[in-house]
């Protein structure tokens, strides 16, 4: 039972264009979610992360949107640029981000086209 | 700061043989974490130490795997006996509060 899904395994976006990656989740106990990048052979690397209190959350080009009556978030980059092409996961855990258990989704693939 | 450190980055062996997977925190962090990565199942933690004693291993797949935590500044996966199906990137990760570190991960094949 896959409790973070991405349902796209993968996008393909311009150079300076955006990239939207979306997560959906199931459990309503979730309320704290995070990003993460993967660039091949490195390990996952922090992006951004959002509580359920708020509804966006922005870091530069990166803002995170959460849509809690939709179980939903979505991961905006704007612009997009070649370098942001890599494996994108997003992961949730319980209780405020305190709850050391993270359940991540299988990532998105982005590729980022000059 | 060289971040967390997992050694080797890649092991081959064969089904039967014994396998251990090491990992160094990123000193100061008191969490460390062993993920697994596979293509059907994505990102799983096997097992979570805090303060060096392990408190949760709910993830662990089998007897086959265990883990330690002699000290603060190191960690080892072991696999015994190895099979097929454990071939999988395997991921150590680290904090103290806030996002999870992780390390480059060992790529694992049992033939």
């Amino acid at each position: 039972d896959q409790q973070v899904k991405q349902n796209s395994p993968s996008l393909s976006v311009q150079e300076g264009r955006i990239s939207i990656l979306n997560c959906d989740y199931t459990n309503s106990m979730f309320d704290y979610f995070l990003w993460y990048k993967k660039y091949p052979a490195e390990g996952p690397t922090f992006l951004i992360s959002i509580s359920s209190i708020k509804d966006k959350n922005e870091d530069g080009r990166f803002t995170v949107f959460l849509n809690k009556s939709a179980k939903h978030l979505s991961l905006h980059i704007v612009p997009s640029q070649p370098g942001d092409s890599a494996v994108y996961f997003c992961a949730a855990s319980e209780r405020g981000g305190s709850n050391y258990k993270l359940t991540f989704g299988k990532g998105t693939l982005l590729t980022v086209n000059p | 700061d060289a971040g967390v450190i997992q050694s080797p980055r890649h092991e081959v062996t064969e089904m039967g043989q014994e396998v251990t997977l090491r990992c160094k925190p990123i000193s100061g962090h008191n969490s460390l974490f062993w993920y697994r990565q596979t293509m059907m199942r994505g990102l799983e933690l096997l097992i979570y130490f805090n303060n060096n004693v392990p408190i949760d291993d709910s993830g662990m797949p089998e007897d086959r795997f265990s883990a330690k935590m002699p000290n603060a500044s190191f960690s080892t996966l072991k696999i015994q006996p190895s099979e097929p199906r454990d071939s999988a990137v395997y991921f150590c990760a680290s904090s103290l509060v806030g996002p999870l570190h992780f390390g480059n991960g060992t790529r694992l094949t049992v033939t």
